[in-house]
This record gives C-alpha cells, sequence and structure tokens, in this order.
C-alpha cells in the first residue's frame, strides 16, 4: 500500500458526460501528478499540483482539468468525454526533495460507452 | 526533451535463471532514472532508482540496476528469477525543471515460466 488513495475504483459512463475523479497523496506529500495509462498511448503525465498550485502541464486536453484543495486532496475533472478518454488514470504524489520517488495510487478504470 | 526506450515488449524467462529487462535513456544533463512494476489491476509499485553514486542499484524484492553513461542505459536485473515477478515494468526518468514529473518508456512485459 503506497498510502495514496484514489476513488472511485472504477467509472463508467457515457459520451458527452463529465466525470471528477479523487486522489488523496500520502500523509506530508505536497505534490500531486495525475498520469493517464491507455493502451494506444502508454503512461502519459497530464498535470502536476504543488501545494494547492499548478506546477506543470503534459499532455492534458482542454477537456481536462485538475486542482488541488487546502487539504492537499486532488481532482481531476473530466469533460465533454469521448470513446478515446477510457483509461486508467493513476494519481500520484511525492515530497519536494529533489531525489524522491513519486508514490503512485491504485488508479481509476475510466470507461466511456 | 527526455525519452526512454524499453526495446523489448515482451521478456520469457525461466524461474531461476537470470532476468534481464533493458532501458535506454536520452536526457540532457544528469538523469534521474527509476523503475517502476505493475501488477495485473494495480498501481505502480517503486523498485529503485539512481540519483547519484554507485552505478549498481539495488532495490526491492532483490532486483538491480546498472546505470551505464556511455551506454546511457539503465537495465533492470535480478540473478535468479521468480514466477511472482511475473509483471509489466516500466523505466522512466525524471524531469530536471521545477515539476519532476516522470517520462515513461512503453513496458516490458516480463513473464517467468514455472
Amino acid at each position: 500500500d503506497s498510502g495514496v488513495t484514489q476513488t472511485p475504483k472504477h467509472l463508467i459512463t457515457a459520451t458527452g458526460q463529465r466525470v471528477t475523479l479523487r486522489c488523496s497523496p500520502r500523509s506530508g506529500d505536497l505534490s500531486v501528478y495525475w498520469y493517464q495509462q491507455s493502451l494506444d498511448q502508454g503512461l502519459q503525465f497530464l498535470i502536476q499540483y504543488y501545494n494547492g498550485e499548478e506546477r506543470a502541464k503534459g499532455n492534458i486536453l482542454e477537456r481536462f482539468s485538475a486542482q488541488q484543495f487546502p487539504d492537499l486532496h486532488s481532482e481531476l475533472n473530466l469533460s465533454s468525454l469521448e470513446l478515446g478518454d477510457s483509461a486508467l488514470y493513476f494519481c500520484a504524489s511525492s515530497p519536494w526533495r529533489t531525489d524522491n520517488e513519486q508514490f503512485f495510487g491504485p488508479g481509476t478504470r475510466l470507461t466511456v460507452l | 526533451a527526455q525519452s526512454v526506450a524499453q526495446p523489448e515488449d515482451q521478456v520469457n524467462v525461466a524461474e531461476g535463471n537470470p532476468l534481464t529487462v533493458k532501458c535506454t535513456y536520452s536526457v540532457s544533463g544528469n538523469p534521474y532514472l527509476f523503475w517502476y512494476v505493475q501488477y495485473p489491476n494495480r498501481g505502480l509499485q517503486f523498485l529503485l532508482k539512481y540519483i547519484t553514486g554507485d552505478n549498481l542499484v539495488k532495490g526491492s524484492y532483490g532486483f538491480e540496476a546498472e546505470f551505464n553513461k556511455s551506454q546511457t542505459s539503465f537495465h533492470l536485473k535480478k540473478p535468479s528469477a521468480l514466477v511472482s515477478d511475473s509483471a509489466l515494468y516500466f523505466c522512466a526518468v525524471r524531469d530536471m525543471g521545477s515539476a519532476r514529473q516522470l517520462t515513461f518508456g512503453s513496458g516490458t512485459q516480463l513473464t517467468v515460466l514455472p
């Protein structure tokens, strides 16, 4: 158990809908990362927050957004969903030391029908 | 831009034999390199990392990795494979900028045959 929690575990929805994925980082970790894992794109970095502020963006679509709250949990919002958004979405957290690894949550499997 | 290559999609090895999962990287500057393992329907688990120092890095579950700067490689190794080592293995390099996000390779499916 990494100490990172993600809810829900599975999510099934229809095209055009909007969903919210939630992540709670390990206790004390200020940095949260979101990654998408799909068969065709592999594991891709989406976005990172540090202590409530957006720090970096990767291959994140404009239909996707995220935020980190004062209690450090983070939410990833996916809107106008398309079939191709079906994937496993991971959250990871880390402290801010330069040599620390990231700890990954169990993921949320999103299926868009 | 940094990148990681895992040239083998699939590696098969017999139980008890040594295993190697290959990884090469491309970065500007000194690399921060990581190996993660993913079991079916699970998240990624950290195995080991190279930041600086000894080129042979020891990690969890008996795994080790050898950093080779001249060959820009960071191969994962284990002296004696177990059936339970069968999983998907990812090599990753960390961004040297302020964000420090990971760039992953495409993954290598390791199957250890009994």
